[in-house]
């Protein structure tokens, strides 16, 4: 199994609402990524898990949680986001974390915030 | 620091030419890689090809090829014979060895548009 899967693929909330954006891979990968794409820009690194536990955390706001609760899944907790927070989220892995291994990426959850 | 410049933002081709994507890196560290990734309009990023700054020998794979000159730091990808399937946007990344999180720098993308 070589995916990235993510869910949901779209997502709708409103400013006062909470949600997750959840990420799942069976290849065994030790590092997680979560992503922030604009349109017409490129991914955005937010958050890097390296054996379940955060590594890099690119000053996002708290607004936006991460959690690992094992090696095969990334969560991306939503809370009081703003329109501005509207973008593709994307998750990835990788062997783990050395700077030449390649990176997967699942298909995205596009965020919408009213 | 590091950098990644695709100064072509757009290109549109018609099916079956040829098409280069070029790709012009930065970087102080001696030890680095360069990826190209392709998006579709699905959105899902595509790993198509990593390569070495110690290892300059261009790669073929099928359509695709790739040319990594260090003297002119570029690393440019030529399509040959395009295809519509390959219009998406492409995006060039450079990842540092000094760097402790396999963090890509990613170049802006140019997007390719292959018309029938």
């Amino acid at each position: 199994d070589t995916e990235v899967t993510q869910t949901p693929k779209h997502l709708v909330m409103g400013m006062t609402n909470k949600k997750s954006l959840k990420c799942e891979q069976h290849m065994g990968h030790r590092a997680m990524y979560w992503y922030k794409q604009k349109a017409k820009k490129p991914p955005e690194l937010m958050f890097v898990y390296s054996y379940e536990k955060l590594s890099i955390n690119e000053s996002v706001p708290s607004r936006f949680s991460p959690e690992c609760p094992n090696s095969s899944l990334l969560n991306l907790h939503l809370h009081a986001l703003q329109p501005e927070d509207s973008a593709l989220y994307l998750c990835a892995s990788s062997q783990d974390q050395s700077s030449y291994n390649e990176q997967f990426f699942g298909p995205g959850t596009r965020l919408t915030v009213l | 620091a590091q950098k990644v410049t695709q100064a072509q933002t757009e290109i549109s081709v018609v099916e079956k030419e040829d098409v280069t994507l070029d790709c012009v890196y930065e970087t102080r560290d001696t030890t680095y890689y360069l990826f190209w990734y392709k998006q579709p309009p699905s959105g899902e990023l595509v790993f198509l090809i990593r390569r070495n700054s110690f290892d300059e020998q261009n790669e073929i794979s099928g359509r695709y090829s790739w040319n990594f000159q260090k003297s002119t730091s570029s690393f440019n990808f030529t399509i040959t014979a395009s295809q519509v399937v390959d219009s998406a946007v492409y995006f060039c990344a450079l990842s540092e060895a000094s760097n402790a999180g396999n963090m890509l720098t990613f170049g802006g993308g140019t997007r390719l548009m292959v018309k029938p």
